[in-house]
């Protein structure tokens, strides 16, 4: 079966630092892809970012990047330059599987 | 071009009751999957179908159920309401033969109380 973990429900982050969001997961797949999707306050979920396991370049999307360490089953997200309108919450997720989330707050 | 559309947008059933919900996914997506999001349970997978097949399930009760037509959209129904299915219902349609190689699109949502 396929899980994924995010252990730290919330965080908190001062605008222009830098956050990372930490998620485990579990599959006997060697090949897959892990995702991280950003749900503002009341809009729609949206991707961030994602990686393909085969690729072991981490992914890269102008603020966001991953930390994704195969063998130890780990896909973190750092956001570097934090903005206000960053402020969401976070979900890993491997296929169509989704942790529970991380809420991140940003603070002026 | 257009998202995905999901409604009603809000709806409060009784227990006992049945609900159904609607989705429209973007124009030439042809899997949609759906996803029910409580609080600190984050999104729980509830099934996914391509090309009006099921082909994937979570693990929820039988009174979850869904369909999806010839022209992709998707109904997912759930029977016997209990206090415990208020949730976030979400849908999301990919364009990839496979939800696990693409983005998923996600809908608005369908928030449903259950009194």
């Amino acid at each position: 079966a396929q899980t994924v973990t995010q252990s730290q429900p919330e965080m908190s982050v001062q605008e222009a630092e830098t956050v990372t969001l930490s998620c485990t997961y579990d599959t006997s797949e060697s090949d897959y892809y892990l995702f991280w999707y950003k749900q503002p306050p009341s809009r729609q979920m949206i991707l961030v970012i994602r990686q393909e396991a085969y690729k072991q370049q981490n992914a890269t999307e102008n603020r966001f990047s991953v930390n994704f360490q195969k063998a130890a089953k780990s896909f973190s997200l750092k956001i570097s330059d934090s903005q206000l309108g960053d402020a969401a919450m976070y979900f890993c997720a491997l296929d169509m599987r989704f942790g529970a989330g991380t809420r991140l707050t940003v603070k002026p | 071009k257009a998202g995905v559309t999901q409604t009603p947008r809000y709806l409060i059933k009784t227990r006992g009751q049945q609900v159904t919900l609607s989705c429209s996914p973007i124009s030439g997506h042809r899997s949609v999957s759906w996803y029910q999001q409580t609080p600190g349970q984050g999104l729980q997978f509830l099934f996914e179908y391509f090309s009006e097949t099921q082909r994937n399930k979570g693990n929820f009760p039988g009174r979850f159920s869904g369909r999806q037509f010839s022209n992709s959209r998707s109904e997912m129904n759930v029977s016997t309401l209990e206090l415990g299915d208020s949730a976030l219902y979400l849908c999301a349609s990919s364009s990839g033969t496979a939800v696990s190689t693409g983005e998923l699109f996600f809908g608005e949502g369908s928030r449903l109380t259950v009194l």
